[in-house]
């Protein structure tokens, strides 16, 4: 079975960039099968989306963030990476890294989430 | 983008009676529709998909319907592990996605 861990600061400051990885270990990011996605939720809120990439570097990102939003894959190191500029306390949530399906749409397998605050 | 809502935002629902969860979507998506459970301080999990399909290891009191825009998530008899977080995602643009805003069911 594949695992996803999220790793990265669990506290940033306004206006700083969040940088945070999602190692995947029992599978490969490189696999021609899989999406990989960063999901994040605020406190007490819903899941929001925040993008998707594939092993080649090909990104989807949701049109909300789609000006602060960065994603980036290292299949060497099997990881993928996600940076968000210019955060605020809205931005505030737990961040999750999950593997979709390329033939399917959905979210089957999720790291544990990695919480970050905004806050000076 | 397609917009998706969740209805009602929570629900207060007996052990042993039903629960019915909407989910609207802004646009048609056909059947690209999933479903997730999340317990409180745990990682949502894919309950169904394909609108009516079940996940590995969801309980056949789970049920899911619906088409095109609108969409329900029914639990026959609540056991005391179903009060939970409840999320709605489409797919029909994938890779892109969008989540509802989840239904909340608690115990009344």
């Amino acid at each position: 079975q594949v695992q996803l861990q999220e790793s990265g600061p669990g506290l940033v400051k306004p206006s700083e960039t969040l940088s945070l990885t999602c190692t995947v270990s029992r599978g490969s990011v490189r696999s021609v099968s899989f999406y990989w996605g960063w999901i994040r939720q605020a406190p007490g809120k819903g899941l929001e989306w925040i993008g998707s990439i594939y092993y080649t570097g090909n990104t989807s990102y949701t049109s909300s963030l789609k000006s602060r939003v960065s994603m980036s894959v290292d299949t060497s190191e099997n990881q993928f990476f996600l940076s968000l500029s210019s955060m605020t306390a809205a931005d505030t949530a737990v961040y999750y890294c999950a593997r979709g399906g390329v033939s399917t749409g959905w979210f089957y397998n999720w790291g544990q989430g990695i919480l970050v605050t905004v806050s000076s | 983008e397609i917009v998706m809502t969740q209805s009602p935002a929570t629900l207060s629902v007996s052990p042993g009676e039903g629960a019915t969860l909407f989910c609207r979507a802004s646009q048609s998506i056909s059947t690209n529709l999933a479903w997730y459970q999340q317990k409180p301080g745990q990682v949502p999990r894919l309950l169904i998909y394909a609108t009516s399909t079940r996940a590995t290891g969801t309980p056949a009191r789970f049920s899911g319907s619906g088409s095109g825009t609108e969409f329900t998530l029914t639990i026959s008899s609540l056991q005391s592990e179903d009060f939970a977080f409840y999320h709605c995602q489409q797919y029909n643009n994938w890779p892109s996605v969008t989540f509802g805003g989840g239904t909340k069911v608690e115990i009344k």
